[in-house]
């Protein structure tokens, strides 16, 4: 399975703390994404972040590859309440096509 | 940026009847869409991958003469959930890459259709 695993399962926070969700994946990628789903809605892109890159940022959001950990991080910073969603990693296959992991699902408290 | 429109967001039907959701690339062409299915709480479970002026490639346990695919053009793909069922009630989501966009590795989704089958 190409399917990436996101930890926590579900992250409650304060408003203006920080947030930081984990991904692990099991084989060899190009790049890894990050999405996120409001309740009942398509996903949008967050950021993307390739196999020869260890960090990248676009705004409140800073992420990290580890791919001899083969591990990413997506830390939102400062967070608001309209940062509540639910988050995917997800990576490129061989295919092209890809699967989504069972997400991290974050709350954040006003 | 890309944008990708999918109707209707929602349909109530009787057990028995057909449905067609529609998935539109609205500003680019999308050769490949894929097709998504979400149960609440639960992850996107990819359904099958829609290639334009091709069959389509369906993942294993999704029966193809359940849900039909047609990408018949560069900027329409559409599911049809044949024969609906209460267990087809869900959400679908479909995705599409922008194959001349700096980057045809990101996907653009739908706002998703929940279907409810009675």
């Amino acid at each position: 399975s190409q399917q990436g695993e996101e930890d926590p399962q579900a992250l409650s926070i304060q408003e203006g703390e920080n947030a930081t969700m984990n991904c692990s994946y099991k084989t060899s990628i190009n790049n890894l994404q990050w999405y996120r789903q409001n309740s009942g809605r398509g996903l949008v892109h967050l950021i993307l972040i390739r196999s020869n890159e260890r960090e990248k940022h676009s705004g409140r959001l800073r992420v990290t590859l580890d791919t001899s950990k083969k591990s990413s991080s997506l830390l939102i910073t400062a967070s608001r309440a309209a940062d509540t969603a639910s988050y995917f990693c997800n990576y490129g296959g061989s295919q092209g096509n890809l699967i989504f992991g069972k997400g991290t699902k974050l709350s954040v408290k006003p | 940026g890309a944008v990708v429109s999918q109707h209707p967001s929602w349909v109530i039907c009787k057990s028995g009847t057909s449905v067609k959701i529609e998935c539109r690339s609205l500003d680019f062409q999308a050769t490949t869409m894929f097709w998504y299915r979400q149960f609440p709480k639960q992850s996107l479970m990819l359904m099958a991958t829609s290639n334009e002026g091709s069959k389509a490639t369906y993942e294993q346990g999704v029966e193809k003469d359940k849900f039909l695919i047609n990408h018949a053009s560069l900027t329409l793909s559409t599911l049809t959930v044949t024969s609906a069922h209460p267990e087809d009630s869900s959400f679908y989501i479909c995705s599409a890459r922008d194959r001349m966009g700096e980057t045809n590795e990101k996907l653009f989704f739908g706002s998703g259709t929940q279907l409810s089958v009675l």
